[in-house]
């Protein structure tokens, strides 16, 4: 099973200031064919289902705000929260659904304000 | 607007069983996979188990292979996970999630309905 590894497991920043979670494939999740990577972030607030944030690495889901982005390619990716509001404090999972099944999660990032 | 509603979920002994159910609206429930994902108490998530739109393909963790299966109701709008055999490791949040595919992500999500396995 491909194992996506996410780093830091913990993150403070203050309100105003960028966060950056990373987030790594064992095997590279990029399908050359079309040029895809096949990786996904959520978001979960507490109490709440997960939120889907961005997939194919670096689109945004509909309504998501612009201040969130995501790059990357192959086997390394990031999500970048370019300035961090209070509604952002959650856990943010990255996912991987190339190898499937199964679908593969990361371990999860849990951002707080500093 | 999109919804996803699970139920069925309570306490229950090791060894007993559980149906969770999955009701969909605001959308077109058999153009869909759907997938059940769980999150125990305090930790990530956990892919479980998936069916395709036509229910032809399921595909099942490891860790639940044998003990729990995935059905739709592509007429009532409604996705199922039969679960036997519990186990205290059972207990978790279970989600039902939608994607357009195989090799998609999961767009929505319901609330989720908790299980907990306890004597």
């Amino acid at each position: 099973d491909i194992v996506m590894t996410q780093s830091p497991d913990s993150l403070a920043v203050s309100l105003g200031e960028r966060a950056t979670i990373n987030c790594r494939s064992s095997q590279s999740v990029l399908y050359t064919s079309n040029n895809k990577n096949y990786l996904a972030w959520y978001q979960q607030k507490p109490g709440q289902p997960p939120k889907l944030l961005i997939y194919w690495a670096s689109t945004r889901e509909s309504g998501v705000p612009d201040r969130f982005s995501g790059s990357g390619s192959g086997t390394d990716f990031t999500l970048t929260i370019s300035s961090l509001q209070a509604e952002d404090v959650a856990v943010y999972y990255c996912q991987q659904y190339y190898y499937t099944p199964p679908y593969t999660f990361g371990q999860g990032t849990k951002l707080e304000i500093k | 607007q999109v919804q996803l509603v699970e139920s069925g979920g309570g306490l229950v002994k090791p060894g007993g069983s559980l149906r969770l159910s999955c009701a969909a609206s605001g959308f077109t429930f058999s153009d869909y996979y759907f997938t059940w994902i769980r999150q125990a108490p305090g930790k990530g998530l956990e892919w479980i188990s998936y069916i395709s739109s036509n229910e032809n393909n399921t595909y099942y963790a490891d860790s639940v292979q044998g003990r729990f299966t995935i059905s739709r109701d592509n007429a009532k709008n409604s996705l199922y996970l039969q679960m036997n055999s519990l186990r205290a490791e059972d207990t978790a949040v279970y989600y039902c999630a939608s994607h357009g595919g195989n090799y998609f992500p999961f767009d929505y999500w319901g609330q989720g309905t908790l299980v907990s396995v306890s004597s």
